[in-house]
């Protein structure tokens, strides 16, 4: 079966400083990859998404940047935060079943920037 | 331009009845519809999906309808448990393997 892991669960990070969240899956080849934040009393917005290893759409400018250095690992990088950067930051794999794929999220790493 | 929206923020309801969550969308590219359930401090868990070929899609206590004319969904949950307090996202898409564009959430609670 398919897992999927996010490190770490909460973070909290002083206004300035670099950050790296990152994101595997287990269990299937080829994924979808997806970041999204979830802001406080906000719904969830995609920030990147990724067909495959080096490729990778941003949804949102910002000062964030994604990368897929391998097939099953997503990375959100940070070089300076800001207070606008707290929230709840959400992993996510999909894949291609000829069909229509579901997006499987983990368990979020929950960011405050201080 | 909110192309999914999910107008009311909150729905209470006692235990045993019916809970009936709305999304309205926009974009008529839209043809696949999901629901995402999301407790506190954890990722969203799939819950039930419906393609646009179809207007309802039935899993245990959970019923989607949609309403293409109307460009609207809903999700019923019959009967509502204590446990499925939570909040309940739309989500929709253009077509396999595409991004999911998710309303911005409605928080169900369910009274014992």
């Amino acid at each position: 079966s398919q897992t999927i892991h996010q490190w770490p669960a909460t973070l909290v990070q002083p206004v300035g400083s670099p950050l790296s969240l990152e994101c595997t899956v287990e269990g299937t080849s080829n994924p979808n990859l997806y970041w999204y934040r979830q802001a406080a009393g906000r719904g969830l917005q995609l920030l990147f998404y990724s067909v495959g290893i080096g490729q990778i759409s941003s949804e949102v400018p910002q000062n964030l940047s994604a990368s897929r250095p391998q097939d099953r690992q997503f990375i959100l990088s940070s070089k300076k935060l800001l207070l606008s950067d707290s929230g709840f930051y959400l992993c996510a794999w999909s894949v291609w079943t000829g069909g229509f794929g579901e997006q499987y999220f983990g368990p979020g790493t929950r960011l405050t920037v201080t | 331009d909110q192309q999914v929206k999910q107008n009311s923020p909150s729905l209470s309801v006692q235990e045993g009845r019916i809970s009936i969550l709305n999304c309205d969308y926009t974009n008529s590219m839209f043809d696949y519809f999901l629901w995402y359930k999301k407790y506190p401090a954890e990722g969203p868990t799939f819950l039930i999906s419906i393609s646009s070929i179809k207007d309802k899609n039935e899993d245990g206590r959970f019923t989607v309808f949609l309403n293409k004319s109307a460009k609207h969904l809903s999700l019923h949950i019959v009967p509502s448990q204590p446990g499925d307090s939570a909040v309940y996202f739309c989500a929709a898409s253009t077509g396999a393997n595409s991004k999911l564009t998710f309303g911005k959430g409605i928080t169900l609670s369910v009274r014992p």
